[in-house]
């Protein structure tokens, strides 16, 4: 497809457990974002891939959370011992890679922690 | 810390009205603004980004823009039913290209 796919699109989990949350991104998109929205709030950074390396994982909320995206291409976002308060919408935005760039974002993965 | 503040609405606006959408931002190295419109349970879409001071047209959007007064807005012309959605404005800083986004602005056009 020629847009931005995230897989699941819904995820529940028990307190405690991993889960690994997938981004396959627009075909030659070097950039790559990973952000979580709670209801009623805008999404939040969480980190940004230009190729295979974290450019900026500033938004990361703890060591719980880590990221990958070995190729350059797909990413995962992995989160550890998951919590209640994890439960969100993770989002994955790609872009071209230039200054200010256009990102366009996949559909979401809506994480619930129970 | 950076932010951008909106009005959360809800904003009701008649068909066929002006909607008028507000955003302001906190760091004046902020170097590109954003609006997207989000659809309930549906992941944001880019409507809009503007970069200069000023007014920027397309269709029946216009973006502006004042760096002055750390300001930057939204109006839909002829507003539809359609139309009935959050906006979410973005900002991004120089050196930096994750964006900060503010909390979003409910719009709802009554037929």
């Amino acid at each position: 497809g020629a847009g931005v796919s995230q897989t699941p699109s819904n995820k529940v989990t028990e307190k405690g457990k991993y889960v690994e949350l997938r981004c396959d991104p627009i075909s030659g998109h070097t950039a790559l974002y990973w952000y979580r929205q709670s209801l009623g709030q805008g999404p939040e950074f969480l980190i940004y891939f230009q190729g295979t390396g974290a450019a900026d994982d500033s938004g990361l909320p703890n060591d719980r959370f880590f990221a990958v995206r070995p190729e350059g291409s797909v990413s995962t976002l992995k989160i550890q011992r998951t919590e209640r308060g994890d439960s969100a919408v993770y989002l994955c935005a790609t872009s071209s890679g230039g200054v200010a760039d256009t990102q366009y974002f996949g559909p979401g993965t809506r994480l619930t922690v129970l | 810390q950076k932010e951008v503040e909106q009005n959360s609405g809800p904003l009701s606006v008649p068909e066929g009205a002006i909607a008028s959408l507000n955003c302001t931002y906190s760091d004046r190295g902020s170097q590109s603004f954003f609006w997207y419109r989000q659809y309930s349970g549906k992941s944001p879409e880019l409507i809009m980004f503007i970069y200069s001071n000023g007014d920027k047209e397309d269709g029946r959007f216009t973006a502006q823009l004042n760096k002055a007064s750390q300001y930057v807005s939204l109006l839909i012309r002829d507003s539809q039913p359609s139309d009935s959605a959050t906006y979410l404005c973005a900002v991004s800083y120089q050196g930096a290209q994750k964006l900060v986004f503010g909390q979003g602005t409910r719009l709802t056009i009554n037929p």
